[in-house]
């Protein structure tokens, strides 16, 4: 299995901060990676796919880049309705498989 | 809109099978563009997924499953379905059905159910 460390596992910001998460793959992914965002609750919801592409209708404060076995996600301006666990998956090959997540708290 | 949603019983016994059925509205499974998805969460926890099956019946899932899954198609019924074999308590959970798009681009779960807990306990 191809396995994903994501990093942080949690991390407190105040509103307007800008915040990463990385996410590390153990082999080369390419750029079979997307990132999710969980409310407490919900399902989880795409915000970014093929490392830093974003889904339609998600804002721009959202964004994503890497490639091959490194990953990062970064919300830049950080709101109240942000409060969610993020998650990264790779889509390279079966199982997908996810990071173990991060839970942004506002300050 | 399309929309997914899990039913099935919320308790299960220790050794006995998990069964969930997931029906599409808005949209039909008999779809070469979509792969339709199960995933779990244990509380607390992160996301698993188990496997998926394509439109034509054709099916992949996770091995650390151990081939304890069974995933089907009913086209007639607009329907999937997942069988989990042998519970235990570690497959207690919230189990999401997802409908997985893209293949080669945006291979994305991007269409969710809510998620429905099962606990298995005796």
């Amino acid at each position: 299995d191809i396995q994903m460390i994501q990093s942080p596992s949690s991390l407190s910001a105040s509103m307007g901060d800008r915040i990463t998460i990385t996410c590390q793959a153990n082999e080369d992914i390419s750029d079979c990676l997307n990132w999710y965002q969980q409310k407490a609750g919900k399902a989880p919801q795409p915000l970014i796919f093929d490392a830093s592409n974003l889904e339609t209708g998600v804002p721009s404060r959202f964004s994503g880049s890497g490639s091959g076995t490194d990953f990062s996600f970064t919300i830049s301006g950080l709101q109240p309705e942000d409060i969610a666990t993020y998650y990264c998956q790779q889509c390279a090959g079966y199982p997908y498989t996810f990071g173990q997540g991060t839970k942004v708290e506002i300050k | 809109q399309v929309q997914l949603q899990e039913s099935g019983p919320g308790l299960v016994k220790p050794s006995e099978t998990l069964s969930l059925t997931c029906t599409v509205s808005g949209g039909s499974v008999n779809s070469r563009s979509h792969y339709w998805s199960w995933l779990r969460q244990p509380p607390g926890k992160g996301l698993k997924w188990i496997g998926h099956v394509y439109y034509s019946g054709n099916t992949n899932d996770n091995p650390s499953l151990k081939s304890r899954v069974t995933i089907s198609i009913d086209t007639s019924k607009n329907q999937f379905s997942l069988q989990l074999r042998s519970v235990t308590a570690a497959d207690t959970g919230v189990y999401f059905c997802a409908r997985r798009t893209g293949d080669g681009y945006r291979t994305v779960f991007d269409l969710w159910g809510q998620g429905t807990m099962v606990t298995v306990s005796s």
